[in-house]
C-alpha cells in the first residue's frame, strides 16, 4: 500500500530564505507525482506536475525534483515571501489515477 | 485550462438530516471523478472513485451506505452524506479526470453538522 510522507510537518523561516519541502512515497511503481499548495480553508493549487519519466520541473521560484528510485522528492522555494505561507502537499498516482496525498508541509514565512 | 466546480461550496445541517454536494466538470467530460475528505489540519484522504455510469468504488473503511456517489453524466458527480452526524463534519473535496491528463480538483465544500 502506498504511502506518502511530507517532512518537515511544520516549518517556519524569516522571509528571503530558501528552503526545501522533503516528500517521500514507499512504491516507486508511480505514474506521476504533484505538489499543491493549500491556503486555509480553501482548496488545492497545482503547483508542479511531475511525470514518472522527468527528473524535475520548474516554474518560477519553484523547482521540484523527482527520484523515482528511492521514493523521493523536493520541492525547492527560493527567495521565500510571506505569500508563500500555507500547506505543502504532495500526492502521487498510479496507473489507476486516484491521488494518494502525503501528510502536508505547514510553512510560515516571516516578514 | 480545466474547471471543476463544486456546489455548495459550505453547508451547515442538522444532525440525521442528509445533504447533497455536487461536482461539476466545466469544461470537459470526466469518466472518472473522485471524492477526497479532508479533516482540521490533516491531510486529503481518498474516500471513492465515481467512474460514469457505473457503481462507485470505495476505500477501505468507508461506508458506501453512508456516503453515496452518483456519477449520472459525464459531467456531474454528486455525493450524498446520509443521516450526518457531527463526526461527518469535514472538507470535502473532489477531482476529475480528463483523459490520461492530471487530475483538476475543486474548490472544496465544508460540511459542518450540529
Amino acid at each position: 500500500k502506498q504511502e506518502v510522507t511530507q517532512i518537515p510537518a511544520a516549518l517556519s523561516v524569516p522571509e528571503g530564505e530558501n528552503l526545501v519541502l522533503n516528500c517521500s512515497f514507499t512504491d516507486s511503481a508511480i505514474y506521476n507525482l504533484q505538489w499543491f499548495r493549500q491556503d486555509p480553508g480553501k482548496g488545492l493549487t497545482s503547483l508542479l506536475l511531475i511525470q514518472s519519466s522527468q527528473r524535475e520541473q520548474t516554474s518560477g521560484r519553484l523547482n521540484a525534483s523527482l527520484d523515482k528510485s528511492s521514493g523521493r522528492s523536493t520541492l525547492y522555494i527560493a527567495a521565500s515571501q510571506p505569500g508563500d505561507s500555507a500547506t505543502y502537499l504532495c500526492a502521487v498516482t498510479s496507473g489507476t489515477y486516484k491521488y494518494i496525498f502525503g501528510t502536508g508541509t505547514r510553512l510560515k514565512v516571516l516578514a | 485550462g480545466a474547471v471543476v466546480s463544486q456546489h455548495p461550496s459550505w453547508v451547515i445541517c442538522k444532525s440525521g438530516t442528509s445533504v447533497k454536494i455536487e461536482c461539476r466538470s466545466l469544461d470537459f467530460q470526466a469518466t472518472t471523478m473522485f471524492w477526497y475528505r479532508q479533516f482540521p489540519k490533516q491531510s486529503l484522504m481518498l474516500m471513492a472513485t465515481s467512474n460514469e455510469g457505473s457503481k462507485a468504488t470505495y476505500e477501505q473503511g468507508v461506508e458506501k451506505d453512508k456516503f453515496l456517489i452518483n456519477h449520472a453524466s459525464l459531467t456531474l458527480s454528486t455525493l450524498t452524506v446520509t443521516s450526518a452526524h457531527p463526526e461527518d463534519s469535514s472538507f470535502y473535496i473532489c477531482s476529475a479526470n480528463r483523459g490520461s491528463e492530471t487530475q483538476y480538483f475543486g474548490p472544496g465544500t465544508r460540511l459542518l453538522v450540529l
